[in-house]
C-alpha cells in the first residue's frame, strides 16, 4: 500500500491517560499535515512539518499535544492527559513537491476519551 | 476572517439523479478551490483542484465550477451512484507554498443516495 498510513484506527482511552498516533506518509513526500475533525465539521489544522522540521502549529495545538517528525519520514502525535473534549478523529496527510494543493489523506485515527 | 460556507448541509437524492452543491467563500487573496469527499470513517479524497483562472474541472461525473468574482463555486455530480453517499468537502486556500495552516475546510454536504 502506497498511501497515507495510520495507526491505530481506533483508540479508546481513560480521561488522563496518554495516547500516541503514528503517520505514515506517502515515501516520496516531504510535506506532513496533522489534522483534527470532530462529527459534522471539516477537518481542522493541527501542524505542519516540512522534512524534520515542525514549520507551522495552530493555537489549537494546546501544550498537551506534541508532534514530531524525527528523520522526516513518520511522524507521531502524542496528547498527554487527555480530556473527553479530545475525542475525534484525527487526519494525518501528505504532499510532496507541488506544494500544499494535493494533500493525501489517511483514513485517521478515532479517539474516544471516556 | 476567511471562511467557507457550503450548502446544504445535507441532501437525498435518488440514484440515477443529477445534484450540486455549492460553496461559497471570503478567503483571500484566493490561491485554489478544492473538492474532497469523504466516506464515513475514512479520510477525505481530493476530486478536484482549481486555481483562480480555471472555471471548470471535470473528474468523471464529478464537475466543479468556480467563479472566483463571486467567490462561489459548486461541485456536480452527474448520474448519481450508491457509492457516491459521503461528505463532500470544500476548502479553499490563499496560497500554494507557504501557510500551511491557511487553507479552510468547509464544514461539508452530506449526500445520501438512495436506490
Amino acid at each position: 500500500d502506497t498511501g497515507v498510513s495510520q495507526n491505530p484506527r481506533h483508540k479508546i482511552t481513560k480521561r488522563g491517560q496518554n495516547v500516541t498516533f503514528r503517520c505514515d506518509p506517502i515515501s516520496e513526500h516531504n510535506r506532513l499535515y496533522w489534522y483534527r475533525q470532530t462529527l459534522g465539521q471539516g477537518p481542522e489544522f493541527l501542524t505542519y512539518f516540512q522534512n524534520e522540521a515542525q514549520l507551522e502549529k495552530s493555537r489549537l495545538l494546546s501544550d498537551r499535544f506534541s508532534a514530531e517528525r524525527p528523520k522526516g519520514s513518520f511522524s507521531t502525535l502524542e496528547i498527554q492527559r487527555t480530556e473527553q473534549g479530545d475525542s475525534a478523529m484525527y487526519l494525518c496527510a501528505s504532499s510532496g513537491e507541488r506544494g500544499h494543493n494535493i494533500q493525501y489523506f489517511g483514513a485517521g485515527t478515532r479517539l474516544s476519551v471516556l | 476572517k476567511n471562511q467557507v460556507e457550503q450548502s446544504p448541509q445535507s441532501l437525498i437524492i435518488l440514484e440515477g439523479k443529477n445534484c450540486t452543491l455549492q460553496c461559497n467563500y471570503t478567503v483571500s487573496p484566493f490561491s485554489n478551490l478544492r473538492w474532497y469527499k469523504q466516506d464515513t470513517g475514512r479520510g477525505p479524497v481530493s476530486l478536484t483542484i482549481m486555481t483562480f483562472s480555471e472555471n471548470t474541472k471535470s473528474n468523471g461525473r464529478y464537475t466543479a465550477t468556480l467563479d472566483a468574482d463571486t467567490k462561489q463555486s459548486s461541485l456536480h455530480i452527474t448520474a448519481s451512484q450508491l457509492s457516491d453517499s459521503a461528505s463532500y468537502i470544500c476548502v479553499v486556500s490563499p496560497d500554494n507554498n507557504t501557510n500551511a495552516g491557511k487553507s479552510t475546510f468547509g464544514d461539508g454536504t452530506t449526500l445520501t443516495v438512495k436506490p
